[in-house]
C-alpha cells in the first residue's frame, strides 16, 4: 500500500523558517518525480514545487522562488521542503504527491504563519 | 502561466444523473489534463490523467474527454459518494495550475 505521511507543520512567525517532510513507502520513491501541493483554508489547490526523481531538476511557482527548497533523499525515501522568509500568504495544508500526474497523495500537514 | 477556467463552480445532482465538468484551458495542452475529486476534510485523489485515461480502482462511471484546450470530466449515473469538490490540473507546463474547483452536492 502507498504511504506519503508528511510532517513538521506547526505555528510560526512571519519571516522565520519551517522544514516539511514526507515520508514515503509502498512504491519505488527514487523512480518517481515528487511534489508538493498546498491548499489555503477553504480555498482551491495550488502547486508549489516538483523535483525529478534524481534531485537533479526541482521547479516552483513564482511566489515562493528563492524562498522555499524542495529535495529528496531516495535512501530514506523522503521528501523535504525547506521554508524560509514565511509569510501569512504562505498558510495553507501542504501535501506532498508522487509523479508527475500527481497520482499519490499524503493526508496533509498544516502550517500557519502568523504573529 | 497557463490558465484553467473550470465550470460550473457548483453542481446539484440527483442520483442516478449523469454530469459534466469543464476545464477550458488558456492554450494548447495536449491532453496534459488530470481530474481529482477531494471529499471533505480529505486528501484529493487522482480520477483520471492524461485527459481520459481512468486511475486504477476507480469507478467506470468516471470518464475524461477533450482536446486542445477543451476538457470535460463525465460522471455517469450521479452516486451519495460522488459529492465532493473535483479539480482539473494542466500538467502540460509549469507552473503547474489547478482549475478553481466544482463543489458537486446531491440535490
Amino acid at each position: 500500500e502507498v504511504q506519503l505521511v508528511e510532517s513538521g507543520g506547526v505555528l510560526v512567525q512571519p519571516g522565520r523558517s519551517m522544514k516539511l517532510s514526507c515520508a514515503a513507502s509502498g512504491f519505488t520513491f527514487s523512480s518517481f518525480p515528487m511534489a508538493w501541493v498546498r491548499q489555503a483554508p477553504t480555498k482551491g489547490l495550488e502547486w508549489v514545487a516538483t523535483i525529478s526523481t534524481s534531485g537533479g531538476s526541482t521547479y516552483y511557482r513564482d511566489s515562493v522562488k528563492g524562498r522555499f527548497t524542495i529535495s529528496r533523499d531516495n535512501a530514506k525515501s523522503t521528501l523535504y521542503l525547506q521554508m524560509d522568509s514565511l509569510r501569512s500568504e504562505d498558510t495553507a495544508t501542504y501535501y506532498c504527491t508522487a509523479n508527475w500526474e500527481l497520482q499519490y497523495w499524503g493526508q496533509g500537514v498544516m502550517v500557519t504563519v502568523s504573529s | 502561466d497557463i490558465q484553467m477556467t473550470q465550470s460550473p463552480a457548483s453542481l446539484s445532482a440527483s442520483l442516478g444523473e449523469t454530469i459534466s465538468i469543464e476545464c477550458r484551458a488558456s492554450e494548447d495542452i495536449y491532453s496534459n489534463l488530470a481530474w481529482y475529486q477531494q471529499k471533505s476534510g480529505k486528501s484529493p485523489q487522482l480520477l483520471i490523467y492524461a485527459a481520459n485515461r481512468l486511475q486504477d480502482g476507480v469507478p467506470s462511471r468516471f470518464s475524461g474527454s477533450g482536446s486542445g484546450t477543451q476538457y470535460s470530466l463525465k460522471i455517469s449515473g450521479m452516486q451519495p459518494e460522488d459529492e465532493g469538490d473535483y479539480f482539473c490540473l494542466q500538467g502540460s507546463k509549469f507552473p503547474l495550475t489547478f482549475g478553481s474547483g466544482t463543489k458537486l452536492e446531491i440535490k
